[in-house]
């Protein structure tokens, strides 16, 4: 499958901390994308890093990304409540138009 | 300017039936993509629509179909219910085909009895 893996599955942390979750996958990307969805419900687009860059930040956000090992990181500085959600990796393969192809999803609790 | 916009919200069928659920783009977007999410996992790509044409089509049977229309609005058509086509049906649009950002929809959610 050419599905990504994400770890850890669940993770829950306090209020204040930071997040890490990671993500890897199996061939060659135009680009690597990450999502949160609450609920259940429609994916909200974070943040997107291409191929050709090693780190990019957004507000809290800071992504990571290493082709030579095919993983990728999202780190979420001084969590929120508001933070909690499924994070979701998703890739854009070579040559695949823009099809997203997800990783497995980390669930994140944040706790007051 | 309204996002992308899904109906229905939920849905409730039995198993052989047929269903269709429909999506609008955002505006200014004139390519639509489908994916199926199905509980605990991450979402699976469909098919997606460009000038009316399937462009692309996940590792889907045939019983999942699907048409766009002249105003870039799609419907995703799943014939013969199963009970494993229980899932979360997510819509996204972009502008082109090319373009790397999707903007995703609020989602079907659809049960099978």
């Amino acid at each position: 499958s050419q599905q990504g893996e994400e770890d850890p599955q669940a993770l829950s942390i306090q209020e204040g901390e930071n997040a890490t979750m990671n993500c890897s996958y199996k061939t060659s990307i135009n680009n690597l994308q990450w999502y949160r969805q609450n609920s259940g419900r429609g994916l909200v687009h974070l943040i997107l890093i291409r191929s050709n860059e090693r780190e990019k930040h957004s507000g809290r956000l800071r992504v990571t990304l290493d082709t030579s090992k095919k993983s990728s990181s999202l780190l979420i500085t001084a969590s929120r409540a508001a933070d909690t959600a499924s994070y979701f990796c998703a890739f854009i393969l070579t040559g695949g138009g823009n099809k997203l192809t997800f990783g497995t999803g980390t669930q994140l609790k944040v706790e007051l | 300017d309204a996002g992308v916009t899904q109906s229905p919200t939920h849905l409730i069928k039995t198993r052989g039936q047929q269903v269709t659920l429909r999506c609008s783009p955002k505006s200014g977007h004139d390519t639509v993509s489908w994916y199926q999410q199905a509980l605990g996992q991450g979402p699976q790509f469909i098919f997606q629509y460009y000038e009316e044409e399937e462009r692309q089509r996940g590792n889907f049977p045939d019983r999942f179909s699907g048409h766009q229309f002249p105003n870039y609005s799609s419907e995703l058509n799943v014939n013969a219910l199963w009970l494993g086509d229980s899932a979360l049906y997510l819509c996204a649009s972009s502008k082109d085909w090319s373009t790397d950002t999707q903007y995703f929809g609020p989602g079907t959610r659809l049960t099978v009895l």
